[in-house]
């Protein structure tokens, strides 16, 4: 089945430490994104990548750094920089194309950190 | 910058009723617009995209609308039952990779 896969599903950290979320897709998409979810408030864009070896920065990228070394991966990784990183993280990919495109969402990643 | 707006923040009905959920959004020169369904804890799952060149698509018990001009979707559901129970959310899209925005959803109640 082809899909977006996040892991783990929780995720418990003490402040001070970084923390790498895993972001996996086997839909051969070539564009993929990281959001992060508040109550209350719409998804915001984190980081966003086009091609492998290749990212941008989205609304809210301080205290978040990404790597794309392949086409079916892109890992997060919440620093100690980042100053309120307790909340929901959603991994999205889409086809990439600016004539069309759908996005797809992977199950989310729930971060506390205390 | 692209700002959305879903009316209302939370609706809850009996089963059976015919619904519909609306969303603005400031900006309308957008590529398309994707209606989504989110499940407590869970990510999100697409229902409908609109191109900007459409009117309207159909999934079943659900049809969304677009009025590019006025800034405007509806998303319609027929027959309510107590699984279409979930957060909606509209995201239009505007050119460049980024910029999709997201309104904050409306939460759906079906009551059996």
């Amino acid at each position: 089945d082809g899909g977006i896969t996040q892991s783990p599903k929780y995720l418990f950290r003490k402040e001070g430490q970084n923390v790498t979320l895993s972001c996996e897709q086997n839909l051969n998409h070539d564009a993929m994104y990281w959001y992060r979810q508040d109550p209350g408030q719409g998804l915001r864009l984190i980081y966003y990548s086009q091609i492998v070896n290749d990212f941008q920065k989205g609304d809210i990228a301080e205290g978040y750094s990404v790597s794309r070394e392949k086409k079916e991966s892109f890992p997060l990784t919440v620093t100690s920089a980042q100053k309120n990183p307790t909340a929901f993280y959603l991994c999205a990919s889409s086809t990439g194309t600016s004539a069309y495109y759908e996005q797809y969402f992977g199950p989310g990643t729930r971060l506390t950190v205390t | 910058k692209q700002e959305v707006t879903q009316i209302p923040a939370a609706l809850s009905v009996p089963e059976g009723e015919n619904l519909v959920l609306n969303c603005s959004f400031t900006d309308s020169a957008i590529y398309n617009l994707q209606w989504f369904r989110q499940d407590p804890g869970k990510g999100l799952t697409s229902l409908l995209l609109i191109q900007s060149s459409q009117r309207e698509q159909t999934s079943g018990r659900l049809n969304a609308s677009l009025d590019k001009s006025s800034g405007r979707s509806t998303l319609y559901i027929a027959a309510s039952q107590p699984g279409d129970s979930a957060t909606y959310l509209c995201a239009p899209s505007n050119p460049g990779y980024q910029k999709v925005t997201f309104g904050t959803g409306t939460k759906l109640q079906v009551i059996p």
